[in-house]
């Protein structure tokens, strides 16, 4: 079974409309790793949480880890074209030295 | 600029055929990585280095193998004995491979898409 389950798998929103798309672990977090990725290309990363209750914020995106849920939330205020593609969560769970990542979040936003 | 970079974009396998997937960095990350990417199953490892001359499998290694001769290069080889190769395939690199560490943040190339035949 998947360590990092994402939700929802896919997400289309209107333009201007706020979104969010959370990611559960299964096993411990020992930090947590979000990613955007346009079709066909590499990874961007995003942001990094590590403390429980961590919260961090760029442009119009925040996330937040909660270490007791395992869990993390990316919101998107105000959606935007720019914001289309696919999210991917990856965490650090156990003490395996390298990253485990989620099934991505496919979001296309309409005008 | 530094960066990683990836070679082909594309590349097509005959069926029986090896092929390499070239990935180059020049960051001076201790730390390299593959990727394989499926749709709807996001990324799986396949294999890492920590260190020149030395890597492990990850989770998906049967298949492929790799070499880390240099600090700056990890190529790919997609050996016959992969039976469903095609995919998305993503190079990383990292400042070090560690545990619940600001280092363990990766820097993608640009992927190559494989293809069978």
């Amino acid at each position: 079974s998947q360590e990092l389950e994402q939700s929802p798998q896919s997400l289309i929103v209107q333009e201007g409309k706020n979104l969010t798309i959370n990611c559960t672990s299964s096993k411990t977090l020992y930090g947590l790793y979000w990613y955007k990725q346009k079709y066909g290309e590499g990874l961007i990363f995003l942001m990094m949480l590590q403390k429980g209750g961590e919260e961090k914020s760029h442009e119009k995106i925040t996330a937040k880890l909660d270490e007791k849920k395992q869990q993390s939330s990316l919101h998107i205020t105000a959606s935007q074209p720019s914001h289309a593609g696919i999210y991917l969560c990856g965490a650090v769970t156990g003490t395996a030295s390298k990253l485990t990542f989620g099934t991505g979040t496919r979001l296309q936003v309409t005008l | 600029d530094g960066g990683i970079t990836q070679s082909p974009k594309y590349l097509f396998r005959k069926e029986g055929q090896n092929v390499t997937l070239s990935c180059e960095q020049n960051l001076n990350h201790d730390a390299m990585y593959w990727y394989r990417q499926d749709p709807g199953q996001g990324l799986r490892l396949i294999y890492y280095s920590q260190i020149v001359n030395d890597f492990q499998k990850g989770d998906i290694a049967e298949g492929y193998s790799v070499s880390r001769e240099k600090k700056e290069s990890f190529p790919l080889t997609v050996t016959s004995a992969q039976k469903n190769p095609t995919a998305f395939y993503l190079c990383a690199s990292s400042i070090e491979a560690g545990t619940a560490s600001t280092n363990e943040k990766l820097f993608f190339g640009s992927g190559t898409q494989l293809s069978v035949l």
